[in-house]
């Protein structure tokens, strides 16, 4: 059963930085592009950043170029955002996704919350 | 950037209905298009990718189709278990979701 599990979400003030992370199991990881995307409180879907399988290609959401950085460990099966220079409109909950275009397989989310 | 345009974004309908929920892109996608389902407190879950291919074990009276601009989900006959919010999303260039249709019963 593929499963994705993201941690690593909380109350963090703004300015400052949170790493996500979200193990994959039940599927072989390294075959796999990965993504993040997250959702506001009440509010619908956005993408926000893509790795390949191989982690050769990065893509990005304008609203977070220069501020996250996404990675990945395969070895680890786990894959990250850092997240730098944290503002009250990145609060949102934070789902991690499988597949290129698409997505197939969603974790349960994690909850980010930027407020002094 | 290409901009989804989900409609209407509230749907009321009763049990057995047939109900349509559309999707319009701002250029043409060819059939670069993914729908998803989002329960109340649950994460998304893929319905209907490359605008018309049923996401396994989805049940079957879901259906999708379109192509270019104009894009159709289609329930054949609305269950209870069906009440939700339903995305669209085109992947032709970069990543985009519809603002999301939240579906109801009467």
């Amino acid at each position: 059963e593929v499963q994705l599990v993201e941690s690593g979400g909380g109350l963090v003030q703004p300015g400052r930085s949170l790493k996500l992370s979200c193990v994959a199991s039940g599927f072989t990881f390294s075959n796999y592009g990965m993504n993040w995307i997250r959702q506001a409180p009440g509010k619908g879907l956005e993408w926000v950043a893509y790795i390949s399988s191989g982690s050769s290609y990065i893509y990005y959401a304008e609203t977070v170029k220069g501020r996250f950085t996404i990675s990945r460990d395969n070895a680890k099966n786990t894959l990250y955002l850092q997240m730098t220079s944290l503002r009250s409109e990145d609060t949102a909950l934070y789902y991690c996704a499988r597949q290129d275009n698409y997505f197939d397989y969603w974790g349960q989310g994690v909850m980010v919350t930027v407020s002094s | 950037d290409i901009q989804m345009t989900q409609s209407p974004s509230l749907l009321s309908a009763s049990v057995g209905d047939r109900v349509t929920l559309n999707c319009k892109a701002s250029q043409n996608i060819y059939k670069n298009l993914a729908w998803y389902q989002q329960k109340l407190g649950e994460a998304p879950k893929l319905l209907i990718y490359n605008a018309n291919s049923l996401q396994t074990g989805i049940p079957s009276r879901f259906s999708g189709s379109g192509s270019g601009t104009d894009f159709t989900l289609t329930i054949s006959s609305l269950q209870p278990e069906d009440v939700a919010t339903y995305f669209c999303q085109q992947y032709y260039s970069g990543l985009t979701f519809g603002s999301g249709t939240k579906l109801e019963i009467k």
